[in-house]
């Protein structure tokens, strides 16, 4: 089965650690984003990209970092400098725009 | 820059009742438009799409919407909502000089009762 897995499912930090999000996809897309789901405000952009070995700032990038070395993994990390880090990550792909497939999402509590 | 908009943030109907869910969106150039859905639990799935042609685009489980380009609209309807509706629900934008990226509304949360 095609599809996108995100891991872990649930995440404790404590204040002052890094902590990295996977995001695994088969469907060999080459295009890959990072959301942030909080609750009234929809899905906010982290970072995307759009080929291997390159990525891009989306609306809210302060306080995160990606890397992109291979076209089916964009692991997000989610560092101290992030203030506010509790919320739900969602990982998408798409191939040429025309539909997002989304991750099941990982929830992120800092305690 | 582009945004999106959604009329409602809560909804609560009792089953069999119509729905329609607003959307509006703010890029007066060529657009890809999308509905997607979040059952309690599960994935973010798409609901339905519009890219041209036709604009009342039919989706799954009996939703539609229809695009008003004159409005910058892209509404959500089903004429009998069931209980299994209930979730949340996201308009979401595309443009061709945006890239690949996307941009969401917040989201209508639908609470259908039984």
């Amino acid at each position: 089965d095609g599809g996108i897995t995100q891991s872990p499912k649930y995440l404790f930090r404590k204040e002052g650690q890094n902590v990295t999000l996977s995001c695994e996809q088969n469907l060999n897309h080459d295009a890959m984003y990072w959301y942030r789901q909080d609750p009234g405000q929809g899905l906010r952009l982290i970072y995307y990209s759009q080929i291997v070995n390159d990525f891009q700032k989306g609306d809210i990038a302060e306080g995160y970092s990606v890397s992109r070395e291979k076209k089916e993994s964009f692991p997000l990390t989610v560092t101290s400098a992030q203030k506010n880090p509790t919320a739900f990550y969602l990982c998408a792909s798409t191939e040429g725009g025309f539909e997002q497939f989304f991750g099941p999402g990982t929830r992120l509590t800092v305690l | 820059a582009q945004s999106v908009s959604q009329h409602n943030h809560h909804v609560i109907l009792s089953e069999a009742a119509s729905l329609e869910l607003g959307c509006n969106y703010s890029y007066g150039g060529t657009v890809n438009l999308f509905w997607y859905v979040q059952y309690p639990g599960q994935h973010l799935q798409l609901l339905l799409k519009y890219f041209s042609g036709d604009p009342l685009v039919k989706g799954i489980k009996g939703f539609e919407a229809e695009f008003i380009k004159s409005k910058f609209s892209f509404n959500l309807r089903k004429p009998s909502v069931q209980w299994s509706d209930t979730a949340e629900y996201f308009c979401a934008v595309n443009t061709w000089n945006y890239g690949q990226n996307f941009v969401f509304g917040p989201g209508t949360r639908l609470s259908v009762l039984p």
